[in-house]
């Protein structure tokens, strides 16, 4: 019954390749994110979902496109994979609209992805 | 948002009082002083979060100063498990996004 999923937990990829981690989480929430953590531990917002409407879109190269068929779900697709896309990538979700009350952000165990 | 600086590591005595600093000299009125943690090889985990008054919950207690320009994050009792990096965050409570932005922390050693 874990909160938010993240699937694979590891992903070992070649330079160029496409590949996609997945999210999912039960709490409800209606709101859901992306994050990046680089090798400095420095730990980034890069895309935000409200009710399967994009809300955030940082600096981050179009070749990473975040897809929500639905509110429970806010997947990452990574094209033409890249050394520096090495990380590990944390999705989270929250409780209503961005405008309203706290930023309490319940994560993910988090999905780590090296490409060689 | 406001800057928050933080002493890269402390370490603690299990079962004393971990006591964290943060320093946000330029917060405004509005925004919330939030902690995480992150537990290696875990994601990162709400601790606690206030505005101006001093907060309490089964994890913490945060204490504010009168100007809101620092606070300190209390385990009361730390245990091995509280090991971890604690990170103090300064953000508007009705800001587009969520968007909380992590820095370096404060990487907590609780040592038996």
């Amino acid at each position: 019954d874990t909160a938010v999923s993240q699937t694979p937990k590891y992903l070992v990829t070649q330079m160029g390749n496409d590949k996609s981690i997945k999210c999912e989480q039960n709490l409800g929430h209606d709101t859901m994110y992306w994050y990046k953590q680089d090798s400095k531990k420095f730990l980034k917002i890069m895309f935000s979902y409200n009710n399967k409407e994009l809300i955030i879109n940082e600096t981050v190269p179009n070749r990473f496109s975040p897809k929500s068929p639905d509110k429970a779900h806010l997947n990452l697709h990574i094209n033409s994979l890249e050394l520096g896309d090495s990380a590990v990538y944390f999705c989270a979700s929250s409780q209503g609209r961005p405008l309203s009350g706290a930023n309490v952000l319940t994560f993910g165990a988090g999905s780590r992805l090296t490409v060689l | 948002d406001a800057k928050t600086t933080q002493p890269p590591s402390m370490d603690c005595a299990e079962g004393r009082a971990a006591n964290l600093p943060c320093n946000h000299s330029t917060i405004s009125g509005n925004e919330y002083v939030y902690w995480y943690r992150q537990i290696h090889s875990q994601g990162p985990q709400y601790i606690i979060h206030g505005l101006k008054n001093n907060e309490t919950n089964e994890m913490a207690s945060l204490i504010i100063t009168e100007d809101r320009k620092s606070s300190t994050l209390i385990l009361p009792h730390a245990t091995l498990r509280d090991t971890a990096v604690y990170y103090c965050i300064v953000r508007l409570g009705n800001n587009a996004g969520n968007m909380l932005t992590f820095g370096g922390g404060t990487r907590l050693m609780v040592k038996p």
